[in-house]
This record gives C-alpha cells, sequence and structure tokens, in this order.
C-alpha cells in the first residue's frame, strides 16, 4: 500500500514569500505506460471541499493561478507557492492516483508569519 | 463540466447504516464516469474510502473499510451512493464524493456531515 508523507506538518510564511510544501511517497507513482507521475496537490479552506490544483505532479488545474507550481517524479514531489497571499492560508494535501487505491498525505497547514 | 450536489446532514445510531447520495448534474459523453468518496473527520485530514467506474459499476475500497461499505450507481437518477453499515462514532465525519479520473479528483461536492451518536 502506499503511504503518502509531507512535510512539514504546518509552516508560516511571510507575504509575498515562497512557500514550499515536500510530499513522499512509500512507492513510485510514475506510470511508465505513459510516462506521468499519478500525483495532485489540494488546497482546503476551512468550511469548503477540497480544491484541485496541480495534477500528473506539475500540471495546473484549470483557473489556478501560475504561483502555484508542482515538480517532481517517482516519489518526491513538492508543491511551491510563490508570492504567498492572505487567500493562500489553507492546508495542502498530495494525493496520489496511480492503480485502483488513492492515498492523501496528512496534510500540511500554511500560515501568515 | 460536472457538477456534484450531496444531501443534507445525516445523524445515525451506532450499528445503523447510513446511505449518501451524490447527485450529477453535467457532463458529456467523453468526460470521465469514475466517481471517488472521500470522508474528512473532524479536524482531521483526507481518507479515501473507494472509487466506482460508473459506467462499469464496479467498485474498489480501501481496506480499513472493506467489508462495511459500498459503492453504487444508479444511472436511471445519475447519482452515485456511499453505503456505509454498522457505523460508529468513529464514522463521524464530512463526506464527500468527486469526480476522478486522468486529472485526479477534479469536481467535488459540497460535504455531507454524517454525526453517529447514541
Amino acid at each position: 500500500d502506499f503511504v503518502m508523507t509531507q512535510s512539514p506538518d504546518s509552516l508560516a510564511v511571510s507575504l509575498g514569500e515562497r512557500a514550499t510544501i515536500n510530499c513522499k511517497s512509500s512507492q513510485s507513482v510514475l506510470n511508465t505506460s505513459n510516462n506521468k507521475n499519478y500525483l495532485a496537490w489540494y488546497q482546503q479552506k476551512p468550511g469548503q471541499p477540497p480544491k484541485l490544483l496541480i495534477y500528473w505532479a506539475s500540471t495546473r488545474s484549470s483557473g489556478v493561478p501560475d504561483r502555484f507550481s508542482g515538480s517532481g517524479s517517482g516519489t518526491e514531489f513538492t508543491l511551491t507557492i510563490t508570492r504567498l497571499q492572505a487567500a493562500d492560508v489553507a492546508i495542502y494535501y498530495c494525493q496520489q492516483y496511480n492503480g485502483p487505491q488513492r492515498t492523501f498525505g496528512q496534510g500540511t497547514r500554511v500560515e501568515i508569519k | 463540466q460536472v457538477h456534484l450536489v450531496q444531501s443534507g446532514a445525516e445523524v445515525k445510531k451506532p450499528g445503523s447504516s447510513v446511505k449518501v447520495p451524490c447527485k450529477i448534474f453535467g457532463g458529456s459523453s467523453t468526460d470521465s464516469f469514475i466517481f471517488t468518496w472521500v470522508r474528512q473527520a473532524p479536524g482531521q485530514g483526507l481518507e479515501w474510502m473507494g472509487t466506482i467506474d460508473y459506467m462499469a459499476g464496479t467498485a474498489v475500497y480501501a481496506q480499513q473499510i472493506q467489508g462495511r461499505v459500498s459503492i453504487t450507481a444508479d444511472e436511471s437518477t445519475r447519482t452515485v451512493f456511499l453505503h456505509l453499515r454498522s457505523v460508529t462514532p468513529q464514522d463521524t465525519a464530512v463526506y464527500y464524493c468527486a469526480r476522478d479520473g486522468e486529472s485526479a479528483l477534479d469536481s467535488w461536492g459540497q460535504g455531507t456531515m454524517v454525526t453517529v451518536s447514541p
């Protein structure tokens, strides 16, 4: 079974600065048939369902600002938020979807310093 | 564009069952018709429960709840259902349905709060 581990659990970043969240998978999420990493990132604000930010590890979902970017391959991935805004305060989750099972990371809380 | 609408809150007694609907609006014949259920206990993270291929009617479930959960689809009403049996207070959570596919979970319902209390 996949285990997704995010780091850190929380971080505080000044407005306008960069936030970096890491996600490590216990197994590769690279689909060798199409060379795509089946790794997604979500943003969740209080009282709301999660919102898809990134899929295939680095493809932004429609309407997501280019301040959000995803990188990585295989088992190690990063979500980067540049020029942090107050509206970015949320919990961020990574999720693997390589195969029939899905697994989420435990979440990373992003706050303003 | 797929839009998912879920029912309101439910309160259940321990040992009973709950069936949570998720109605599908929109979408085209070329869209993914795979749907996933995710739950979130109060103050906790996201937990994948299972995924159904709407057209094939086949589902896969998380190991920790397999045996108590089933996900079904009714094409006539365009509704996907999560059925959870023998509930306990540990099943108290917000239950979300989401459209699944190559671009991950790209559309979410608003969530249904299920409270299990004696």
